[in-house]
């Protein structure tokens, strides 16, 4: 367990609906990651979050936002779905925001998002 | 932009040793990590590279070249358990943790 927790682990939703998946970071971390990974892909960099504030942005689409809360929990919007958005979306976190050594990112179980 | 090439697969018996290379080209390198991820779940931090040389922790060992935009991980004493895919990735300027496509390894009794 990573002690990063995502909600909900599955979600199954129709074309054109909006879907909010999210992320609490384990306790202590101040970034927050959001990582797309599809059917047979990598991981894909949408976003990243340090202490509320918006840190790096990624192959995120317009209709995809996030934002980090005070308490520092993430939440991700994915909106006007298409059948290509079905893919399994982690959400990582870290001490800090910088990537590196002594700032080893840890990802949740992911949320499995299948659009019907 | 970033980008990173490793093999779709490998396969090898238990016991053996299996070497997953992984090149990149980015701006602004500032470290090399790898993952390690069972099918369906969560991708697993198993080491990083900044510097030049090789990184042991255990059975498994990171290498980096910075010159040639390069690196392994070298799994070694495979188990079953060793069963999943592999991905090394780059942190390069602007912040961005960028991964590559993965190297499934399959291992066999």
């Amino acid at each position: 367990d990573s002690g990063v927790t995502q909600t909900p682990k599955h979600l199954i939703t129709a074309t054109g609906q909006r879907v909010t998946l999210r992320c609490s970071p384990r306790s202590g971390d101040l970034s927050v990651y959001w990582y797309q990974q599809s059917l047979d892909q990598g991981l894909q960099f949408l976003i990243q979050y340090y202490n509320g504030e918006e840190r790096a942005k990624g192959n995120i689409l317009e209709r995809f936002s996030a934002q980090q809360f005070p308490d520092l929990h993430s939440e991700l919007n994915l909106s006007s779905l298409e059948l290509g958005d079905s893919a399994l979306y982690f959400c990582a976190s870290s001490l800090r925001g910088a990537q590196g050594r002594g700032n080893t990112i840890y990802f949740g179980e992911g949320s499995w998002l299948t659009v019907v | 932009g970033q980008s990173l090439e490793q093999p779709s697969e490998v396969t090898a018996v238990e016991g053996a040793i299996v070497q997953i290379n992984c090149t990149y080209q980015t701006s602004g390198f500032y470290g090399l990590s790898w993952y390690q991820q069972h099918d369906g779940g969560a991708p697993t931090f198993l080491s990083y590279n900044a510097l030049d040389g090789l990184e042991e922790t255990g059975r498994f060992s990171s290498f980096l070249s910075r010159s040639d935009s390069y690196g392994y991980l070298l799994l070694q004493e495979l188990q079953m358990k060793d069963s999943a895919s592999y991905f090394c990735a780059v942190k390069a300027a602007g912040n961005k943790l960028t991964f590559g496509g993965g190297t499934r390894v399959l291992v066999k009794p």
